[in-house]
């Protein structure tokens, strides 16, 4: 089963804006991961925010971790055209095994 | 490129038929995993391999599910007997082992049609 919530589930803006997406999960987490997906593609790994981190940067993104909110958001800033994916948040939950639990995605659209 | 791989990219058949993927792991990776995803949703996870031990399986993986890792390196996903309903995007991935990082590295992916 899907662990959390994306939100929104699409989001269109112009090249140069900045992208947030949400994301939501259900239990205890040893970890949090963001993914994106080009059409009919594989995933690739974009950042990994580990459950005592509160915030973390790569390059244009920024990832923010609130456990007691059971929340993440990830934040693109001066999108490109090229960024246009679905982006997925992905959990590694403490009780579970080794299985990252997807939640269903945020497709964004970038226009330029 | 030293990522992780998958074949075939695309598997056509027909509903009843047999069918084999294989995925090929980031050579230093000991931990495998297989993952499901259909149209609109998040991967699902299927199956896991530390090495050639196979340590976790899915309520998804069906009976007509099984994998393997012979030796610890490439791993085959074979459903027999498909169904429409196995129509699916089959993705694998790879990782260095349980850490407190876990970061999972995807190949491709197969997609499978089942006419």
């Amino acid at each position: 089963s899907q662990q959390g919530e994306e939100d929104p589930q699409a989001l269109s803006i112009q090249e140069g804006e900045n992208a947030t997406m949400n994301c939501s999960y259900k239990t205890s987490i040893n970890n949090l991961q963001w993914y994106r997906q080009n059409s009919g593609r594989g995933l690739v790994h974009l950042i990994l925010i580990r459950s005592n981190e509160r915030e973390k940067h790569s390059g244009r993104l920024r990832v923010t971790l609130d456990t007691s909110k059971k929340s993440s958001s990830l934040l693109i800033t001066a999108s490109r055209a090229a960024d246009t994916a679905s982006y997925f948040c992905a959990t590694d939950e403490e009780q579970a095994g080794t299985a990252l639990i997807f939640g269903k995605g945020t497709t964004l659209s970038v226009s330029s | 490129d030293t990522g992780v791989s998958q074949n075939p990219r695309h598997k056509i058949t027909k509903r009843g038929q047999n069918v084999t993927f294989r995925c090929d792991p980031i050579s230093e990776h000991n931990r495998l995993y297989w993952y499901r995803q259909t149209l609109g949703q998040g991967p699902e996870f299927l199956t896991y391999f530390q090495n050639e031990a196979q340590l976790e399986k899915s309520r998804l993986l069906s009976d007509r599910f099984s994998a393997e890792r012979p030796k610890g390196s490439f791993s085959t996903l074979e459903i027999q007997r498909t169904e429409q309903g196995d129509s699916a995007m089959y993705l694998c991935a790879s990782s260095l082992g349980r850490t407190f990082y876990n970061e999972q590295f995807f190949g491709p992916g197969t997609r499978l049609t089942v006419l």
